[in-house]
């Protein structure tokens, strides 16, 4: 069983650049979910989709960030611009519905020069 | 409230020794509670889960119940080994249909041989 595909794995960028994330869920999975890891805050949600509509977005930090699920198998989450406190690690998760438990993807590690 | 409260890390013991990471949650009613694991490098895997009071997770020699007197889901092992060393989140659903997780902060498991 193919999991949840992130890429790419690393991402090194001078501030100011575009970064896009990438995210395949786990194929018939309803929810999506973009979470950031620091050692400073921990594990964050960013933004989750229900049925590829944005369901909530509080957590994500600012207009420099934002995220799309145009259909059922992919996500993007876009910084721009990028500044160097949006260094991280980016997973993607994905689970169905009810009780079903969220699937990690291994991350994006992303870091802002 | 919201929210879940794991123990402070990091978690240091021996080879074999027996393992107690401390979960306490707020909620109302009595929401699916989680135990998930992240290994360096790696997105965070299902450890084991609880649907209902009084229920009891296992995976791997981990086990945590389910208890709503106490509103805990403390994680146990009898004996660990050094490559049970990961860092440990307690979770639970969060309110509402959706299928939204409410994470602790991570304990930091360090076994030593």
């Amino acid at each position: 069983d193919a999991g949840v595909i992130q890429s790419p794995r690393h991402e090194v960028t001078e501030m100011g650049q575009e970064v896009t994330l990438r995210c395949k869920p786990i194929s018939g999975h309803d929810y999506l979910f973009w979470y950031r890891q620091t050692m400073m805050r921990g594990l964050e949600l960013l933004i989750y989709f229900n049925n590829n509509v944005p369901i909530d977005d509080s957590g994500m930090p600012e207009d420099r960030f934002s995220a799309k699920m145009p259909n059922a198998s992919f996500s993007t989450l876009k910084i721009q611009p990028s500044e160097p406190r949006d260094s991280a690690v980016y997973f993607c998760a994905s689970s169905g519905r009810g009780n079903q438990p969220q699937h990690f993807g291994d991350g994006t590690r992303l870091s802002i020069l | 409230g919201n929210s879940v409260t794991q123990m402070e890390g990091p978690v240091t013991l021996s080879e074999e020794a027996f393992l107690t990471i401390n979960c306490t949650y707020t909620a109302t009613g009595y929401p699916s509670l989680f135990w998930y694991v992240q290994y360096p490098g790696e997105g965070l895997q299902l450890l084991l889960k609880a649907t209902k009071a009084d229920d009891k997770g296992s995976n791997k020699g981990f086990e945590a119940t389910y208890r709503k007197e106490t509103t805990s889901f403390h994680l146990e092992k009898g004996s660990v080994q050094v490559s049970d060393s990961a860092v440990y989140f307690c979770a639970r659903k969060g309110l509402g249909g959706y299928n939204k997780l409410i994470f602790g902060a991570g304990t930091r498991l360090a076994v030593h041989p």
